[in-house]
């Protein structure tokens, strides 16, 4: 079955502890990207991946991380979270055909 | 940098009733304009795109969007709404690798 996974799917933290969200997906794309969601935002795009080792910016990067060292692993990385970065987060994977194939999120909350 | 705006947050129809979805967009090129739709505790799922072509564009669960370019427009249709429908909906458009969501527009379809 074609499939994008998170883990984990809540999180508890305080802030400055360093954390990694895992995104995995089955389909071989190519281009993968991490949102975050919050109420009256709808979704907002933090970073995406074109490819292994190739990553970028996207409309909210600051306080995040990203590599990209294999085609199926996309891990977003916060150094330092903060309150402000409490959020519903989502890993996709996009197809050849424009298609974004959404994990099931993951539910953070940094006190 | 591209917008989209779903000027609605609510939309509240009658089971059986046709539905409207409205949504608006910005873009400095020729537009990638989606839909998706998100369940209760789930990821977002792809309904329809537009890339090029007709203007009406068919997709999953009966739902089909229609692009009109001289108002912006990009709004998501059903002819009949089903109490199954009610759920969270984005649209969003493309230009180059960045992506844009809607703010969402809650969708509560009553028997």
């Amino acid at each position: 079955e074609a499939q994008v996974t998170q883990n984990p799917r809540y999180l508890i933290t305080v802030t400055g502890k360093k954390l990694t969200v895992t995104c995995s997906q089955n389909m071989n794309h190519e281009y993968m990207s991490w949102y975050r969601q919050d109420p009256g935002l709808g979704l907002r795009q933090i970073y995406y991946s074109m490819n292994v080792e190739v990553t970028d910016k996207g409309d909210v990067p600051e306080g995040y991380k990203v590599s990209r060292k294999e085609k199926r692993n996309f891990p977003l990385i916060l150094e330092s979270p903060s309150p402000n970065q409490t959020s519903l987060y989502f890993c996709a994977s996009i197809s050849r055909l424009d298609e974004q194939y959404f994990g099931p999120g993951t539910r953070l909350t940094v006190t | 940098a591209q917008s989209v705006a779903q000027p609605e947050d609510q939309v509240n129809v009658a089971e059986g009733n046709p539905l409207t979805v409205k949504c608006t967009y910005s873009v400095s090129g020729n537009p990638y304009l989606f839909w998706y739709v998100q369940y209760p505790n789930r990821g977002l799922q792809f309904l329809l795109k537009y890339i090029t072509g007709d203007n009406l564009v068919k997709g999953s669960y009966g739902f089909e969007a229609e692009f009109n370019k001289s108002q912006t427009s990009f709004h998501l249709k059903k002819p009949s709404a089903l109490v199954s429908d009610s759920a969270l909906y984005f649209c969003a458009v493309r230009e180059a690798h960045d992506m844009r969501f809607g703010a969402g527009t809650r969708l509560t379809v009553k028997p």
